[in-house]
């Protein structure tokens, strides 16, 4: 299967603290890319790293890839009450042109 | 760059019935996507879309499943015999580019009863 896997499956923080999540694949990729979802609604693109790059920031947002390892983290600094949904890692293989979605890190961010 | 809007939101269908799904508006963008999500699962690719043809589909997309893009701002997903085992969150996407990745749409929640 390509598909990855994230760890760990729920994450709960008290606000301020940093949350990370972490993101498996199988094969090689053209890039990965990380989306939030809130509950029940649309996915929303957070973050785009490519296979050539090893980390990416976007604001309280910061991406590693580590294609030696097919791992991806994905760390959110000083979290708040506001970054809680759900955070999935999704991976555009070689020679295709669809994702392929991670099974998805619940976090929960206590204020 | 317009947000992508599905319609409906929420649709109820009984079994066996044919629902269509809609995907709008759309620019001028050549990649589309749809994807599913059953409740509490993760995010499954259906199929791809380029340039008025699928170019790629998932062994989910079967034969009950299609694809048009009937005028030039509209992108649909029917299902011709809807079964239970379909209820889940139908999302859309288009391909910004390789750059930016996705844009999904906000979904449309089928419930099969």
């Amino acid at each position: 299967s390509q598909q990855g896997e994230e760890d760990p499956q729920a994450l709960s923080i008290q606000e301020g603290e940093n949350a990370t999540m972490n993101c498996s694949y199988k094969t090689s990729i053209n890039n990965l890319q990380w989306y939030r979802q809130n509950s029940g609604r649309g996915l929303v693109h957070l973050i785009l790293i490519r296979s050539n790059e090893r980390e990416k920031h976007s604001g309280r947002l910061r991406v590693t890839l580590d294609t030696s390892k097919k791992s991806s983290s994905l760390l959110i600094t000083a979290s708040r009450a506001a970054d809680t949904a759900s955070y999935f890692c999704a991976t555009a293989y070689l020679n295709t042109d669809k994702l392929i979605f991670g099974t998805g890190t619940r976090l929960q961010v206590f204020p | 760059e317009p947000e992508v809007t599905q319609t409906p939101s929420h649709q109820v269908t009984q079994m066996g019935q044919e629902v269509i799904l809609r995907c709008v508006p759309i620019s001028n963008h050549l990649y589309f996507y749809w994807y599913r999500q059953i409740l509490g699962q993760k995010v499954e690719f259906l199929v791809s879309f380029y340039n008025n043809e699928i170019s790629e589909k998932s062994e989910i997309f079967d034969d009950q499943f299609s694809v048009e893009r009937p005028d030039g701002s509209n992108f649909t997903l029917k299902i011709r015999s809807t079964k239970l085992e379909d209820s889940a969150m139908y999302f859309c996407a288009r391909q910004d580019s390789v750059r930016y990745g996705y844009t999904f749409g906000s979904g449309t929640r089928l419930t099969v009863v």
